[in-house]
């Protein structure tokens, strides 16, 4: 059966910090992969998606980059983090066309 | 491009009392829709889905029907219990593309 791994769970960064959050899936292959940020009151937020290795669709500028250097691995980064990217982020993938989203237990990141 | 509007809630509901979350949407062609259920500290996790015009999904208790005529997809169940306390969101389209409602905030009380 598939499975997507998300870490870590919780994340406390001062601002101006680097940062990296991971995400792997098993259990299938070539998988679109999605991270989203949700905000309290403002729902979910797509940030970036891929549809292959090196692929990456960006949906909202902001100091946020993601990479996808292996099939199944989905890595959210920033150089330096800014008190706005405070937030929840969720891993998903997607198997196909009319395929639901499964998500990560997601990452709660403070910037502080 | 793709839309879905749901209200936010909370919804406070005595156990045992009947639950409508409703949803709409504003898509292009035929889009599938879901419903996903996300529980406190979580992520989210599919409840239940449709494909096409009058499907119903149905998965613990929870019903919802695709509506071409009104673009509508509203959530039900006949008896709730505090363990459905969580936010719900309703989502349209598929591939590549899902765009979510605002989430509805559920909470049961005994």
């Amino acid at each position: 059966s598939q499975t997507i791994h998300q870490w870590p769970a919780t994340l406390v960064q001062p601002v101006g910090s680097p940062l990296s959050l991971e995400c792997t899936v098993e259990g299938t292959s070539n998988p679109n992969l999605y991270w989203y940020r949700q905000a309290a009151g403002r729902g979910l937020q797509l940030l970036f998606y891929s549809v292959g290795i090196g692929q990456i669709s960006s949906e909202v500028p902001q100091n946020l980059s993601a990479s996808r250097p292996q099939d199944r691995q989905f890595i959210l980064s920033s150089k330096k983090l800014l008190l706005s990217d405070s937030g929840f982020y969720l891993c998903a993938w997607e198997g196909g066309q009319n395929s639901p989203l499964h998500f990560g237990n997601g990452t709660r990141l403070t910037v502080t | 491009g793709d839309s879905v509007t749901q209200m936010e809630g909370p919804v406070t509901l005595s156990e045992e009392a009947f639950l409508t979350i409703n949803c709409t949407y504003t898509a292009t062609g035929y889009p599938s829709l879901f419903w996903y259920v996300q529980y406190p500290g979580e992520g989210l996790q599919l409840l239940l889905k449709a494909t096409k015009a009058d499907d119903k999904g149905s998965n613990k208790g929870f019903e919802a029907t695709y509506r071409k005529e009104t673009t509508s997809f509203h959530l039900e169940k006949g008896s709730v219990q505090v363990s459905d306390s969580a936010v719900y969101f309703c989502a349209t389209g598929g591939y590549q593309k899902v765009t979510f409602g605002i989430g509805t905030k559920l909470q049961v009380i005994p």
